[in-house]
């Protein structure tokens, strides 16, 4: 049983370019979060999806950040016009159920942009 | 929202000796209450876990304490050897799906 995979584990882009992160959760987990973590900081919530809806986007910044999950293939969470601020490892985490209270973490994401 | 505090944010121990790392909350709501262990470079791993209605938890050579009145937890690891050494996280929800997480604790155990 697959875990929570996230690619690319690393990614470069410049300033202005277009992020985007995927995350495949666990199979039969159909609940995706996504998290950031700045260096030596703990994780901070962005969003919970679920298939074809979000359902909390409290921690999103309003702008230039979006995420989906589709019925069908891996959440992507999009940041556009990417700027050095944006640099940090994205962590996606998965469960079974709305308010299952066990997240399985994926891999990360290290995003730098120079 | 939640706040979770987290101390302390390094911690280094001989090993055999025993760590404990403490948080606390804000939300009286909150009644769910993991840790995770990161080593560098890699996915938190949940470790232990503990729930409003329990005080405290084992699992081997590790233990979670709750204290609801007080509003902390602690996590307890017991004859610690390298392989503990990482950075650990506390974190606390109320929903079961936005977690709060505590700042982290780096860990170095001592050979």
């Amino acid at each position: 049983n697959a875990g929570v995979m996230q690619n690319p584990r690393h990614l470069v882009r410049r300033r202005g370019q277009e992020a985007r992160l995927r995350c495949s959760p666990m199979k039969g987990h159909s609940h995706v979060y996504w998290y950031r973590q700045l260096p030596e900081e703990g994780l901070k919530f962005m969003v919970y999806l679920q298939k074809e809806n979000i359902i909390d986007e409290s921690g999103m910044p309003k702008e230039r950040f979006s995420a989906e999950f589709p019925k069908e293939g891996p959440s992507i969470l999009r940041i556009q016009q990417v700027v050095r601020g944006d640099s940090a490892a994205y962590f996606c985490a998965s469960s079974p159920s709305r308010g299952s209270y066990e997240q399985y973490f994926g891999p990360g994401t290290r995003l730098t942009v120079t | 929202g939640e706040n979770v505090e987290q101390h302390p944010s390094t911690l280094s121990v001989q090993e055999g000796d025993s760590a404990v790392i403490k948080c606390t909350y804000s939300d009286s709501a909150s009644n769910y209450f993991p840790w995770y262990k990161q080593e560098l470079g890699k996915r938190p791993q949940l470790i232990i876990d503990i729930r409003s209605n329990v005080g405290e938890k084992k699992d081997q050579r590790i233990a979670v304490t709750l204290n609801k009145t007080a509003k902390h937890f602690s996590l307890h690891i017991t004859e610690t050897q390298p392989e503990d050494s990482a950075v650990y996280f506390c974190a606390a929800t109320y929903t079961g799906n936005q977690f709060y997480f505590g700042t982290g604790t780096s860990l170095t155990v001592i050979p």
